[in-house]
């Protein structure tokens, strides 16, 4: 079965602290997506990677960074934490860099920011 | 910039009921997925329509893609409690990734 495990559910965290939220994917898979969804605005691309040490921004890339060191893992990071950035992330997976092939989520991971 | 419009935004409806779902854009796809999100979880693949004017049929679910492959439907037959959940769909972006509606929110009383 195959499986994106995000590694904290929920969190919440204080406004300028520095938060990591880890994601590991079992199907070696080499695109890695994290994304933030939000009432009334869905799904929004935050960064991909279709390598390892590779990163491309999505979206709204601002206030994120990531870290992809080992093929499996996928790392989004915010510098300093702030309360618009209070939401869901979901972090995918999937094969290759073509448009098509099945997308896999995490169940995600709901952060708070007080 | 390519945008997916979804609507109805919100569907209530009864159980054993019919109802459609509309994704609509001004850009052309080469394809377009669909997923379905319960609370508290991940979306989840339900298909993929690749060719204009295509139809294909999950159990009571029938998708299709538009002759100018601008715009896709989702049919329910029945409808069912365990239908609920968020029904998104997406197509590709020019970067490989893929660009997301905002969503339908189902409802389905018993």
């Amino acid at each position: 079965d195959v499986k994106v495990t995000q590694s904290s559910r929920y969190l919440v965290k204080r406004t300028g602290e520095k938060v990591f939220l880890e994601c590991v994917q079992d199907m070696d898979h080499e695109n890695m997506f994290w994304y933030r969804q939000d009432p009334g605005l869905g799904l929004r691309l935050i960064y991909f990677s279709y390598d390892v040490k590779m990163k491309e921004k999505g979206d709204i890339p601002e206030g994120y960074s990531v870290s992809r060191e080992k093929k499996e893992r996928f790392s989004l990071i915010l510098e300093s934490a702030s309360t618009n950035q209070t939401s869901m992330y979901l972090c995918a997976s999937s094969l290759a860099y073509t448009f098509g092939n099945t997308i896999y989520f995490g169940e995600g991971s709901w952060l708070t920011v007080v | 910039t390519q945008l997916l419009e979804q609507s109805p935004q919100f569907l209530s409806i009864q159980e054993g009921e019919n109802l459609t779902v509309y994704c609509n854009s001004s850009s052309v796809f080469s394809s377009l997925q669909w997923y379905r999100q319960e609370p508290g979880e991940g979306p989840v693949l339900l298909v993929t329509v690749v060719t204009g004017g295509e139809v294909k049929k999950l159990k009571r679910l029938t998708f299709q893609f538009g002759d100018a492959r601008k715009d896709s439907s989702l049919h329910i037959t029945a409808a069912q409690p365990g239908d609920t959940g968020l029904y998104l769909c997406a197509g590709g972006g020019s970067q490989g990734n893929l660009i997301f509606g905002k969503g339908t929110k189902l409802s389905v009383k018993p």
